[in-house]
């Protein structure tokens, strides 16, 4: 059974600083791996996909990374701005056919100001 | 931009009764999900829906769900028999031909309170 987790929980970092989330999933069997942010209250707004076939994913300030076999993902964020803060879910596609998403418990990022 | 859009946003029952939870998904869209989320754990896959029938469905999605698209816009998750446990986040999805090679669409989710 495929698991997801993301490391770590919660992370607080000023504004302007660079960072990174990770991601694990223990079967490399996807089809791709995805990043959604999540605002409290609200939906999944898709961030990044990356297929399985690809390394990384790049949209402005975001970059995404996938090494399917040792199971891991990061996303890294430069220049950090409060605006930043939500949830970060990170997805893995495992359905034959159609997308059945497995996803991570998220990290909770806050950027101060 | 196309959005998938959920109503109501907020839902209230009472144990035991029916709820139909409905979207809107992208209008050129082919795949159809639903995902909920329990407070505070992950979000959890229910059931994916292609070409007008359930094409996967979790363990979860037991006989008391069931899923229609009445027509070619409307997307609705019966829960027949609301058990506290129910209460959750129901998210709609939607996803393009591409499958793949393209994002899922979330809505911005269902709140359901069962009391």
């Amino acid at each position: 059974k495929q698991e997801v987790t993301q490391i770590p929980a919660a992370l607080s970092v000023p504004e302007g600083e660079n960072l990174v989330l990770n991601c694990s999933f223990t079967d490399s069997a996807i089809y791709n791996l995805q990043w959604f942010r999540q605002d409290p209250g609200k939906g999944l707004t898709s961030l990044l996909l990356i297929q399985s076939s690809q390394r990384e994913q790049t949209s402005g300030r975001l970059n995404a990374s996938l090494d399917k076999s040792s199971g891991r993902s990061t996303l890294y964020i430069a220049a950090s701005q409060p605006g930043d803060s939500a949830t970060y879910l990170c997805a893995v596609s495992t359905g034959q056919g159609a997308q059945k998403l497995v996803f991570g418990q998220g990290t909770r990022l806050t950027i101060n100001p | 931009e196309p959005e998938v859009t959920q109503t109501p946003s907020h839902q209230v029952t009472q144990m035991g009764q029916e709820v139909i939870l409905r979207c809107v998904p992208i209008s050129n869209h082919l795949y159809f999900y639903w995902y909920r989320q329990i407070l505070g754990q992950k979000v959890e896959f229910l059931v994916s829906f292609y070409n007008n029938e359930i094409s996967e469905k979790s363990e979860i999605f037991d006989d008391q769900f069931s899923v229609e698209r009445p027509d070619g816009s409307n997307f609705t998750l019966k829960i027949r028999s609301t058990k506290l446990e129910d209460s959750a986040m129901y998210f709609c999805a939607s996803g393009t031909a591409a499958r793949y090679n393209s994002p899922l669409h979330f809505g911005n989710g269902t709140r359901l309170t069962v009391t």
